[in-house]
């Protein structure tokens, strides 16, 4: 059975940074694009990070775009996403997302919280 | 960005009774490859999200066949047949034929 299981969050001082890791299981991450979502408390979800199956192509949401980057370890089939410089308004439940035989699949989320 | 708008923004519905929730992309989610890459889901109170409809009207693994999806390239309806206490939930519909994938706004479901 396929799984993702996101680590690394926690409590970070504003500019300060983070790894975020997500851990594959069940399903090969070098067969699909994958992709972080994060939701602020009480708000919406928002994508904000994307590399391709081949991971030659990332892509960065505005808010996110110039502190953030998305990265995969194939051999540790392995998601990553490191966070510089960051701000009060990137607190909220990370999650890796990512497709399996077409069908959509995430992890159960990690908590980041941004504050002093 | 495809903006993704939903509506009602909330819904208070009778257990038994059907509910539907609709959902409005700027640009087709018809991609060449003849998938509809629109995709429901339902957040309950303190979890992840979960997945219930996947490209326009497949069903995701374990889900009552009294959720099902619809629509167009632009138009889409996720409907519950009768709604049980235990469909409460934020509501999101999210296309992914291109990144950023985006959401719209989310339906709050309550029960009467």
């Amino acid at each position: 059975q396929a799984q993702l299981v996101e680590s690394g969050g926690g409590l970070v001082q504003p500019g300060g940074s983070l790894r975020l890791s997500c851990a594959a299981s069940g399903l090969t991450i070098s067969n699909n694009y994958m992709t972080w979502v994060r939701q602020a408390p009480g708000r919406g979800l928002e994508s904000i990070a994307y590399i391709s199956s081949t991971g030659s192509s990332t892509h960065y949401a505005d808010a996110v775009k110039g502190r953030f980057t998305i990265s995969r370890d194939t051999a540790m089939n392995s998601l990553f996403l490191q966070m510089r410089n960051v701000r009060a308004d990137d607190t909220g439940v990370y999650y890796c997302v990512t497709e399996d035989g077409g069908v959509p699949f995430w992890g159960q989320g990690v908590l980041v919280t941004v504050s002093s | 960005d495809i903006l993704m708008t939903q509506t009602p923004l909330s819904l208070s519905v009778t257990p038994g009774e059907p509910a539907s929730i609709s959902c409005r992309s700027r640009l087709s989610l018809l991609d060449s490859d003849g998938n509809t890459y629109l995709d429901w889901y339902v957040q309950k109170p303190g979890q992840s999200p979960q997945l219930l409809i996947y490209a326009l009207s497949n069903r995701a693994s374990g889900v009552p066949d009294r959720f099902s999806g619809s629509g167009s390239e632009t138009d889409f309806t996720l409907t519950i047949n009768r709604v049980e206490a235990e469909d409460v939930g934020v509501y999101y519909c999210m296309q992914r034929i291109e990144f950023p994938s985006t959401f719209g706004q989310g339906t709050k479901v309550e029960i009467k």
